[in-house]
């Protein structure tokens, strides 16, 4: 089974502070990397999934980058807005069609 | 709108039954997901299906069933074989059987054993 870490477990944050976090795993093998948003009562939602050693994405206040060869993928989020609470989960496949999550990054942004 | 659901929402089960979790999709999407979260731990996956009548064992398939007859929809089971059946149940899918395309994810079901 590959082992996919994110840190930090929990961040809690100001409103206006910029923020990010990691998700590390094997730099063997690698196919894609996804991570998802998951709020508070609802269904996790994609933010980016990125497949480039390299690759930067950007959704908004919210931005990407992967590094393929160490094995590791940052997520930043510029200016937290309290919208932005959630669990941030980070997932990343070998092959074909299944997907390896991490634990989440829990983000508490407040007013 | 186009979407994942799943039902029920809660169930409560006592210990020895069996209980199937609903999950339908109308994205007209290929594959389908399930996975078990439980406090503390990533999503885990427990059977997956790429295509209609076939289906593959995840990570934690013991204590599970499932079953594919139509695309739309894929049913899970958790039997009485499954030692600790009590967690967060969600289901995904995805538009052809590749990992470089998002996942869509059901609202899940909370399976709570009496």
């Amino acid at each position: 089974i590959l082992n996919v870490e994110q840190s930090p477990q929990s961040l809690h944050v100001q409103e206006g502070d910029s923020t990010n976090f990691t998700c590390s795993f094997p730099s063997s093998n690698f196919y894609a990397l996804h991570w998802y948003r998951w709020e508070t009562a609802k269904s996790p939602e994609a933010l980016f999934v990125m497949t480039l050693n390299g690759d930067e994405k950007k959704k908004g206040r919210i931005s990407a980058t992967l590094n393929t060869k160490e094995g590791y993928s940052y997520l930043y989020i510029k200016g937290s807005q309290p919208e932005d609470s959630a669990t941030y989960l980070c997932a990343f496949s070998t092959g074909y069609s299944t997907l390896t999550f991490g634990k989440g990054t829990m983000l508490l942004v407040s007013p | 709108d186009g979407g994942i659901t799943q039902s029920p929402k809660y169930l409560f089960r006592k210990e020895g039954q069996n209980v199937t979790l609903s999950c339908e999709q109308n994205l007209n999407h290929d594959a389908m997901y399930w996975y078990r979260q439980d406090p503390g731990q990533g999503l885990r996956l427990i059977y997956y299906s790429q295509i209609v009548n076939d289906f593959q064992k995840g990570d934690i398939a013991e204590g599970y069933s499932v079953s594919r007859e139509k695309k739309e929809s894929f049913p899970l089971t958790v039997t009485s074989a499954q030692k600790n059946p009590t967690a967060f149940y969600l289901c995904a899918s995805i538009s052809s059987g590749q990992s470089y395309n998002e996942q869509f994810f059901g609202p899940g079901t909370r399976l709570t054993v009496l």
